[in-house]
């Protein structure tokens, strides 16, 4: 079955780079996904990418995909301590109208000063 | 706010009960998904309905049961509860399933289970 697997945490200095990876096991997969959930809130959606795109950058977000691998990162540039989150792959199941979306573990960051 | 609510924010029961867990979802938005997030299996699809109908099931146990009524909002009713049913709920909902069909999360209902 679909498997999405990230490491559970994340410690990093404030003012450097972020970097969260993911492994999912669906090499036909349409969409994969970054959310947030920050702490006692509901996930966000923080960005997206499409399968047949390699990078897709927003601001201080870089999204890298390897197809190839299968492995997907995020990058979060100059992170401050409101980047302090819980951060979720995500992958979309393919030819499904039921936009079932298999989640990861999350991976908890936290900022040191 | 996503624009995604949920009914009551904390729960509190005993093994062995039922509870009914609510949601209504963004305005315009047919489709409505059931999560379950515990600390020892991460975050879980439970169900999705779009409008009005079961589209997908994911980890649901039997014990449990949704439904999504006419005016879009959606119930998950839990019954014989255990001990390990206690997790954080969410609902979440999009418009339709074409395109990357951006979920919206409410803000969960805490369940405890004593």
């Amino acid at each position: 079955g679909e498997d999405v697997e990230q490491s559970l945490f994340l410690s990093v200095r404030e003012g450097d780079s972020s970097v969260i990876n993911c492994t999912y096991t669906d090499s036909s997969s349409t969409y994969l996904y970054w959310y947030k959930q920050e702490p006692g809130a509901g996930l966000q959606l923080l960005t997206y990418i499409f399968s047949n795109m390699d990078m897709k950058q927003d601001q201080r977000l870089t999204v890298l995909l390897n197809k190839k691998d299968k492995h997907l990162s995020l990058r979060i540039a100059d992170t401050q301590t409101g980047d302090s989150a819980i951060y979720f792959c995500a992958e979309r199941e393919t030819g499904s109208s039921a936009s079932k979306i298999i989640f990861g573990s999350g991976t908890r960051l936290s900022i040191r000063p | 706010d996503s624009g995604v609510t949920q009914t009551p924010k904390h729960l509190i029961t005993a093994t062995g009960q039922r509870v009914t867990l609510r949601c209504s979802p963004r305005s315009g938005d047919l489709s409505v998904y059931w999560y379950q997030q515990s600390l020892d299996q991460g975050l879980q699809f439970l169900i999705q309905y779009y409008n009005g109908e079961e589209r997908a099931k994911g980890n649901i146990l039997e014990r449990f049961s949704a439904q999504q009524f006419p005016d879009l909002h959606s119930e998950l009713n839990l019954s014989s509860l255990e001990l390990g049913d206690s997790a954080l709920y969410f609902c979440a909902s999009s418009s339709s399933g074409a395109g990357h069909n951006e979920q919206f999360f409410g803000p969960g209902t805490r369940l405890t289970v004593l």
